[in-house]
């Protein structure tokens, strides 16, 4: 149980454009969501909180306008990258908290097998 | 500037050989985390501790939460090549569910 889908797992793209990824929790509902961001040989850095039918809450530095967060569902949560370039390639990854409740830094995120994008 | 820092960054050791990783900040954490990490996937998580010097074993992996809540560490017995991979830490907040990760320590097991 448990389980986290994301989908592409891979994309390329040219400049300019954008990419939507989205990001599904399989045999759960979940009020929160994560965004992550991994760049070659680094750690998880979080982009923002997805929350079910209110606005995503971004991280200092990350842009709001380029990536544009939505969570329609308690099952559903997308990741748009608008006018995308070739500094946004990156491994994306989102996570999941089981529940339909804010939740504590003690609950278990579930994590997605992330997906790789690449802006030519 | 990494909230959590860990190291060391990479380690290669032989198989057979113990290791430890270690997980600073200066931030208390009302949970600690233990990911793994393979290539181009998602973390899985090993463990959370929540309580100041609570240490949790799983097979030959030994986790201890410092007592001020700060700090954490990783011991892992006779490391075997399937222990290669990226290990992350990570620390909860008591208010809500983000966690922040670690720098993260790569680890290669030799055979």
């Amino acid at each position: 149980g448990a389980v986290v889908s994301q989908h592409p797992s891979r994309v390329i793209c040219k400049s300019g454009t954008s990419v939507k990824i989205e990001c599904r929790s399989l045999d759960f509902q979940a009020t929160t969501m994560f965004w992550y961001r991994q760049f070659p040989k680094q750690s998880l850095m979080l982009m923002a909180t997805s929350n079910e039918g209110s606005k995503a809450t971004y991280e200092q530095g990350v842009e709001k306008d380029k990536f544009l967060i939505n969570h329609a569902s308690l099952t559903l949560s997308t990741l748009t990258v608008t006018s995308a370039h070739p500094e946004d390639s990156s491994f994306y990854i989102c996570s999941a908290v089981p529940g339909l409740a804010g939740g504590t830094g003690t609950d278990t995120q579930y994590f997605g097998p992330g997906t790789r994008l690449t802006v030519l | 500037t990494q909230l959590l820092e860990q190291s060391p960054q990479f380690l290669s050791i032989q198989e057979g050989e113990n290791l430890t990783v270690y997980c600073n900040s200066s931030s208390v954490f009302s949970s600690l985390q233990w990911y793994r990490q393979e290539p181009g996937e998602g973390p899985v998580l090993l463990v959370t501790v929540v309580t100041g010097g609570e240490v949790k074993k799983l097979k030959r992996l030994t986790f201890q939460f410092g007592d001020a809540r700060k700090d954490s560490s990783l011991h892992i017995t006779a490391a075997q090549p399937g222990d290669t991979g990226l290990y992350l830490c990570a620390g909860g907040y008591s208010s809500a569910s983000k966690i922040i990760f670690g720098s993260g320590t790569r680890l290669s097991i030799r055979p």
